[in-house]
């Protein structure tokens, strides 16, 4: 089945710096990759996916790029807030096989003002 | 915006004694979900629901967990007799045409005594 990891578990930025994350996937079947951002205690919340015939995607300050060949797809965060501290979780599926979405560990992200 | 709705959203039970949570799933949405989140852990997968049927499940999800969808709109998990290491938050989470988009439950905490 599908492994997914992901770097680092732990991440401190200075407000206004950029923060990336990194995950490798096991399964080259996997062809939707989405990111989610958990508060705490709270749902995690889908932020932005990709699709395996795109090599990135922007939704404002948030983009993630994906390397078929290498297995590998990270999660950018340009100017950071405060409110982006989280932790955030990539995942992967095979959207078309009867596989479940497989999550990172997770990387907990501490933005400081 | 349709949501996926859980209860309780916090439960406190003794070992060895039976558990249900319950989801109501997004209306069209076709596809099932329990994951479960131990506090401070990643998003595991525990069993996957379509067509009134399991069509995958992990090895967490041994003889002591079922589900169901008993009046065709909530989506039960059942913990026949829980044990300590059950203390988790559990997620429901649904999908409308299983690729992999998942929308989640609030979660509900089960603490076991």
């Amino acid at each position: 089945g599908e492994n997914v990891e992901q770097h680092p578990s732990t991440l401190s930025v200075q407000e206004g710096d950029s923060a990336v994350i990194k995950c490798t996937y096991s399964d080259s079947a996997s062809n939707y990759f989405p990111w989610y951002k958990q508060e705490l205690g709270k749902r995690p919340q889908l932020i932005i996916d990709i699709r395996s015939n795109v090599g990135e995607k922007k939704d404002q300050r948030i983009a993630v790029t994906l390397n078929k060949t290498a297995k590998h797809f990270s999660l950018h965060i340009t100017e950071t807030q405060p409110e982006d501290s989280a932790v955030y979780f990539c995942a992967a599926i095979n959207s078309w096989g009867n596989t479940p979405l497989v999550f990172g560990k997770g990387t907990r992200l501490s933005v400081i003002a | 915006e349709p949501e996926v709705t859980q209860t309780p959203s916090h439960q406190v039970t003794q070992m060895g004694q039976e558990v249900i949570l319950r989801c109501v799933p997004i209306s069209n949405h076709l596809y099932f979900y329990w994951y479960r989140q131990i506090l401070g852990q990643k998003v595991e997968f525990l069993v996957s629901f379509y067509n009134n049927e399991i069509s995958e499940k992990s090895e967490i999800f041994d003889d002591q967990f079922s589900v169901e969808r008993p009046d065709g709109s909530n989506f039960t998990l059942k913990i026949r007799s829980t044990k300590l290491e059950d203390s988790a938050m559990y997620f429901c989470a649904t999908d409308y045409r299983g690729t992999g988009e998942l929308f989640f439950g609030e979660g509900s905490r089960l603490t076991v005594l």
